[in-house]
């Protein structure tokens, strides 16, 4: 069985500085994918990056970006310039697939970490 | 297009009642899959189906939970006999799953509420 843990249940940033989120995962599996999925106060689950665990090279989209330690079994989120909207609970969330790269189905996800971002 | 849709949002409750939470996918989606969120317990997986294929239930906390999936689009999570312990929100997602265009897109969830 996989876990996520994130030890960071609050986090805080002032608009335009860069906060990291910390992840770290166990498995003995070795095809996997991990996401970062942010969920604002409307509820709605919103992916934010992912890294399939083949890759070397971190993922980043714009403003996000990964640091991901397959050794260490660690996937953390840089947030650069943060933005008010980037106010919400942050999840890592886990999720194994097949060697052709079909996913297993389930996600298995961190505890979470609310990221509230100050003007 | 449309993502998933949930329904109702809210829902209120009395304990030992019985409750149907709906989930429409995104067309075209062949994987639909149900969590739970709960103050205690984080994000909990409860059951996935793909295509035709039998469900994975691994996840129902109790045979009180049960889903279906008809016609390969809507599902129905059924909770019966509702405990103050169900309470929590409830999350659809649906994705596509052929080759790594595996992203889950969630609905916005239904909130239950057991008194």
């Amino acid at each position: 069985a996989q876990t996520v843990t994130q030890s960071q249940p609050e986090m805080s940033v002032q608009e335009a500085e860069t906060v990291t989120l910390s992840c770290t995962y166990d498995t003995s599996e070795n095809n996997y994918y991990l996401f970062w999925y942010k969920q604002p106060p409307s509820r709605q689950m919103i992916l934010v990056i992912r890294q399939e665990a083949y890759k070397q090279q971190n993922a980043t989209e714009n403003r996000f970006s990964v640091n991901f330690q397959k050794a260490a079994k660690s996937f953390s989120l840089k947030i650069s310039d943060s933005q008010l909207g980037d106010t919400a609970m942050y999840f890592c969330a886990f999720m194994k697939h097949n060697a052709g790269g079909t996913s297993y189905g389930k996600l298995t996800f961190g505890q979470g970490t609310i990221l509230t971002v100050h003007p | 297009g449309a993502g998933v849709s949930q329904s109702p949002s809210n829902k209120v409750t009395e304990k030992g009642k019985d409750v149907e939470l709906r989930c429409d996918p995104i067309s075209g989606h062949t994987a639909l899959y149900w969590y739970r969120q709960s103050l205690g317990q984080g994000l909990e997986f409860l059951i996935y189906f793909q295509g035709n294929s039998a469900p994975d239930k691994s996840g129902l906390p109790s045979d009180r939970f049960s889903a279906e999936r008809t016609g390969g689009s809507v599902s129905t999570l059924t909770i019966q006999r509702t405990q103050q312990e169900d309470s929590a929100v409830y999350l659809c997602a649906s994705s596509l799953l052929r080759g790594t265009h595996n992203e889950q897109f969630f609905g916005p969830g239904t909130r239950l509420t057991v008194l």
